[in-house]
Order: C-alpha cells, then sequence, then structure tokens
C-alpha cells in the first residue's frame, strides 16, 4: 500500500537551513506536498511540486524531488522562529482524489 | 483562515458516549474528507465525501459513521468511544476539479475521552 515516511524531529539553529526529508513508495504518485501545521492550528499547504519537475523555489523554500529514488526534500533557508512547526509530507496518487500524509516533522528552532 | 469551519473545536465526553463533530467546506468545494490527528498514528484519512456521495474509505472503524448534506456541510458520528479514540479531527475539503489536488484544512475538532 502507499506509505509516506519521514522522520519525527529535526532541530536546527536559527539563521541556519533546514532540510526535511521525505520518502514514499507509491510510485504513480502525482503531486507530492509539503504542509505545515503551527500550534493549535490547521494544516496549511505550504508548496507542492508536480512528479515531472526536479525542484521548485519559492522565497525561502525550495523543494527537491528525486523520483527514482521516491525521495523528496523541503529546505528552509535562514531559519526563523517563526518556522516553527510540524511539517508534513503528502503525495497524491494518479486517479485518487485525497492525500496520504507522512507522521510529520516537528521542527525545532535553537536560538 | 482556510474557509472551512469546524465545530466543536473541543469536546470531553466519557467512554461510551457518542458525539458528532461537524464540518463546513469551502465555498463551492464538493469534496470533504475527515482525518483523524493522534501522536502514535499520525494523521490518518478516515472517508472523503463527494456532492453528497462517499467516495473513498481509509481507516475508518465500524464505530464510526459519517455523511454529507445536501447543503454540503458534513458530520462525523463516533460512538461507543473508547480512550484510544482521544485525537484531532480534521476537515478538509478541496477545489472541485483541481488538478493539483490541494486540500484546505480547518482548524480541527479536538477530541478528550474520559
Amino acid at each position: 500500500g502507499e506509505d509516506v515516511e519521514q522522520s519525527l524531529f529535526l532541530s536546527v539553529r536559527e539563521g541556519d537551513s533546514s532540510v526535511i526529508n521525505c520518502t514514499y513508495t507509491d510510485s504513480s504518485s502525482t503531486y507530492l506536498y509539503w504542509y505545515k501545521q503551527e500550534p493549535g492550528a490547521g494544516l496549511q499547504l505550504l508548496t507542492y511540486i508536480f512528479s515531472n519537475m526536479d525542484m521548485k523555489q519559492d522565497q525561502r523554500l525550495t523543494v527537491l524531488l528525486n523520483k527514482k529514488d521516491k525521495h523528496l526534500s523541503l529546505r528552509i533557508a535562514d531559519t526563523q522562529t517563526g518556522d516553527s512547526a510540524i511539517y508534513f509530507c503528502a503525495e497524491r496518487s494518479g486517479g485518487a482524489d485525497g492525500l496520504t500524509f507522512g507522521k510529520g516533522t516537528h521542527l525545532i528552532i535553537q536560538p | 483562515d482556510s474557509g472551512v469551519t469546524q465545530t466543536p473545536k473541543h469536546l470531553i465526553t466519557a467512554t461510551g458516549q457518542r458525539v458528532t463533530l461537524r464540518c463546513s467546506p469551502r465555498s463551492g468545494d464538493l469534496s470533504v474528507y475527515w482525518y483523524q490527528q493522534s501522536l502514535d498514528q499520525g494523521l490518518q484519512f478516515l472517508i472523503q465525501y463527494y456532492n453528497g456521495e462517499e467516495r473513498a474509505k481509509g481507516n475508518i472503524l465500524e464505530r464510526f459513521s459519517a455523511q454529507q448534506f445536501p447543503d454540503l456541510h458534513s458530520e462525523l458520528n463516533l460512538s461507543s468511544l473508547e480512550l484510544g479514540d482521544s485525537a484531532l479531527y480534521f476537515c478538509a475539503s478541496s477545489v472541485t476539479g483541481s488538478d493539483t489536488g490541494e486540500l484546505f484544512f480547518g482548524e480541527g475538532s479536538r477530541l478528550t475521552v474520559l
């Protein structure tokens, strides 16, 4: 079945880059997503990438997709305290409406 | 603000009881999804409705049921509650016909079963 894996915690210093990694198993994934969940809030879409792309950049965010290895990463440049949140990787399989989510990576910012 | 509204925000109840969680999707969105978020299981897909009809089913227990009404709001019914049902329940809706399949999430209903 479909599976999305990501590490549970990542700790970085303020001002450094954060790289959150994700692997997925479904080779028919069409879109891959990064969602952000701040404390006490719902999930909010940060960015997405279509499966025929290798990279997408949006201001401080860079998404890299290695389709061969089924590996997705999210790089946050110049990490700020406001970036502290849980980051979810998700994938959408061809023909399906819903998304399959990883368990989320808690990004912890050290001063 | 995603435009998806969930009520109640918090709910405390006892084992064996039944609760109903309500969701109003974004205006115009025909699809509604229910997810359960717990510490150990992460974000689990429960069920999807599209324009009043069940479209997809995930890891939803038989004690749980859902429906989508003609005005497109949805309700998730949880019965014979157990301690392990304590979780954050999210509703999401999606843009009809969107290629990207982006989901818009509500703020969730936090259920505590004592």
